[in-house]
């Protein structure tokens, strides 16, 4: 699986937008590019994942550059439960038995 | 989403016991399943895969005979830390994705085990 590269802390406002880059620039064409963070001592949640396409659901939206080797996570309004380590990870396919690897994350943290 | 449950959330135990950690697919069923670890301040760090009705694939440098896993079930895979010792104090954490599903993987809540 790819690498990826992510800057290991940001601040946001809350009610602000908050932005998180990621660098893929190995990425495979049957890479996906996946989102999860994890909230302080729990379990990693999932967020969102696409291969090419913008995508957006409930917790956000996931801007791919058209070349693949970079992406965006965007919480639209960021709140302070929102603080917590945001990991991208590049996984082939879509299958069940394909492993996530986790990087180092960026830690967001939502300033009152 | 699916919910993926761990047992037990938290144990404290003596060096030299063995100490086993369950994770259960509530709502679906799962042929593989992950275990992962996460020291303080770390990013998590897979630990090995489990397949159902198989031995689990341990990744490089991970002891297979000092953290057993069983997946006896499509739903229950378990973890056993054999011969604790303080350096195994971590957080342990799986993941499982549905078979046949769209393979987004989902976390347990994590276990936090103590060794004394």
């Amino acid at each position: 699986d790819a690498k990826t590269t992510q800057p290991p802390s940001m601040d946001c406002a809350e009610g602000r937008a908050a932005n998180l880059p990621c660098n893929h620039s190995t990425i495979s064409g049957n890479e996906y590019v996946y989102w999860y963070r994890q909230i302080h001592s729990q379990g990693p949640q999932y967020i969102i994942h696409g291969l090419k396409n913008n995508e957006t659901n409930e917790m956000a939206s996931l801007i791919i550059t058209e070349d693949r080797k970079s992406s965006t996570l965007i919480l639209p309004h960021a709140t302070l439960r929102d603080t917590a380590v945001y990991y991208c990870i590049v996984r082939v396919a879509s299958g069940a038995t394909n492993k996530l690897i986790f990087g180092t994350g960026t830690l967001l943290a939502v300033q009152p | 989403g699916a919910v993926v449950s761990q047992h037990p959330s938290w144990v404290i135990c003596k060096s030299g016991t063995s100490v086993k950690i369950e994770c259960r697919s509530l709502d679906f069923q799962a042929t593989t399943m992950f275990w992962y670890r996460q020291f303080p301040k770390q990013s998590l760090m897979l630990m090995a895969t489990s397949n159902e009705g198989s031995k689990a694939t341990y990744e490089q440098g991970v002891e297979k005979d000092k953290f057993l896993i069983n997946h006896a079930s499509l739903t229950l895979s378990t973890l056993t830390v054999t011969s604790a010792h303080p350096e195994d104090s971590s957080f342990y954490i799986c993941s499982a994705a549905e078979a046949g599903g769209t393979g987004e993987l989902f976390f347990g809540e994590g276990s936090r085990l103590t060794v004394l």
